[in-house]
């Protein structure tokens, strides 16, 4: 089992540009989540799913969309990157109260 | 509102040494309280949660409703805990849990 992936693993933009973050996870899990990860701020939920069809905010959804497409997949979408929108981005998978993680995308945008 | 705050940023022990990484919450209900960990080049994993009261690779955490916090203990750090710890507090049903992270603390363990 892959568990939770992401793609890309990098990535640089440019202000304005668009892109989107990919996640899937092969635990058959109903819970996904995306965080972003600053230095001294530790994680913040952006958005949640609690099952296929329903996406909710979290703290700071501002500036991004997320699609659930199945139950494997995750994705979160930057409509228009701006340089506070640089960071370590996180997809998460839960059954119950564990959450599982994925490796992680660095975003820069310049 | 629900927070959870970790007051240290980063703590440095020597191995062998006594490790308390500090961890307070603020939250309105009952909590639900875990410690995650991130090695280094690894990912985010749950180290424990308060409601199993299980000790992982020598780790402890007593939740304290009274001071509200929810300390991670261990009596003698070793080289190989050194990482990066998160506080985290679970906020709606568990099994659609979203959870409030702590800002982080980095704990260096020297030779």
């Amino acid at each position: 089992n892959a568990g939770v992936t992401q793609t890309p693993k990098f990535q640089v933009l440019k202000t304005g540009q668009s892109m989107t973050l990919q996640c899937a996870q092969d635990m058959n899990h109903n819970s996904m989540y995306w965080y972003r990860q600053d230095p001294g701020m530790g994680l913040r939920l952006i958005y949640y799913s609690a099952s296929e069809g329903t996406t909710d905010k979290g703290e700071v959804p501002n500036g991004y969309n997320v699609s659930r497409l199945n139950k494997r997949e995750f994705s979160l979408r930057l409509e228009s990157a701006a340089p506070s929108q640089t960071s370590v981005y996180f997809c998460a998978s839960s059954e119950y109260y564990e959450q599982y993680f994925g490796p992680g995308t660095r975003l820069t945008v310049t | 509102a629900q927070r959870v705050t970790q007051p240290e940023k980063l703590l440095s022990v020597f191995k062998g040494a006594p490790v308390e990484l500090k961890c307070n919450y603020s939250y309105s209900g009952s909590p639900e309280l875990f410690w995650y960990v991130q090695y280094s080049r690894q990912r985010l994993q749950l180290l424990l949660r308060h409601i199993s009261r299980e000790s992982i690779k020598g780790f402890t955490a007593d939740l304290n409703k009274g001071e509200t916090s929810f300390h991670l203990k261990k009596p003698f750090a070793q080289e190989e805990d050194s990482a990066m710890y998160y506080c985290a507090l679970i906020y709606g049903s568990s099994n659609t849990g979203k959870l409030i992270f702590g800002q982080g603390t980095t704990l260096q363990v020297k030779p």
